[in-house]
């Protein structure tokens, strides 16, 4: 398996919901990664989980809780957003921290 | 057609040419290039990579210059396709910060038929 899967494709919540968005790989890799992605710009790192765990948290708001169950698995728990937060959610992982990534597909989030 | 030198937001190529994508990158620590290409609607996909200690790097039809003088970084796609149509980033790995990734602002390349 040589792929990165993220679900749900699409979510859309409000402001006071709670919802998680999750990611999976079995390519043996060990580190992980979130991005956040606007239209038409650079996907910006949130994230980073290296042998499961948090080495790089790029002044994120709290609000998004990152989480790494074991090496294969990373969910983002968000709660209280805002719209701004919307976005496309990009989950990555690469055999060790200072090697090429491998991306999924992302979840296209709305908060409305 | 190519383009050389600085970094342009889009490039139109026709197919068969030869394509030039530049990237300006600016931490001299940086140590680990690497260039993803995001097709429409996908996440970004690996195409190649390059370490400090190197200046060239070839793969299938992609090339990869490195400057370190000057900081710069190109990729080289050979024949271009259509099915090269996307979005090319580069990304700048800072060693002591091992997976911290900052991605440029990409260049949206377009092939002509």
């Amino acid at each position: 398996d040589t792929e990165v899967t993220q679900t749900p494709k699409h979510l859309v919540m409000g402001m006071t919901n709670k919802k998680s968005l999750k990611c999976e790989q079995h390519m043996g890799h060990r580190a992980m990664y979130w991005y956040k992605q606007k239209a038409k710009k650079p996907p910006e790192l949130m994230f980073v989980y290296s042998y499961e765990k948090l080495s790089i948290n790029e002044s994120v708001p709290s609000r998004f809780s990152p989480e790494c169950p074991n090496s294969s698995l990373l969910n983002l728990h968000l709660h209280a957003l805002q719209p701004e937060d919307s976005a496309l959610y990009l989950c990555a992982s690469s055999p060790a921290a200072d090697y090429e990534q491998y991306f999924g597909p992302g979840t296209r989030l709305t908060v409305t | 057609g190519e383009s050389v030198g600085l970094h342009l937001p889009t490039l139109s190529v026709q197919e068969g040419d030869n394509s030039i994508i530049n990237c300006a990158y600016s931490n001299s620590a940086s140590d680990y290039f690497i260039w993803y290409k995001q097709e429409s609607g996908k996440g970004p996909q690996f195409i190649i990579d390059i370490r400090s200690n190197m200046d060239k790097r070839q793969g299938q039809r992609v090339t990869v210059l490195l400057n370190k003088t000057v900081k710069h970084l190109s990729l080289q796609i050979a024949a271009t396709q259509p099915g090269d149509s996307a979005v090319y980033f580069c990304a700048e790995n800072n060693g002591p910060n091992a997976g911290k990734s900052t991605f440029g602002d990409g260049t949206t390349l377009t092939v002509k038929p």
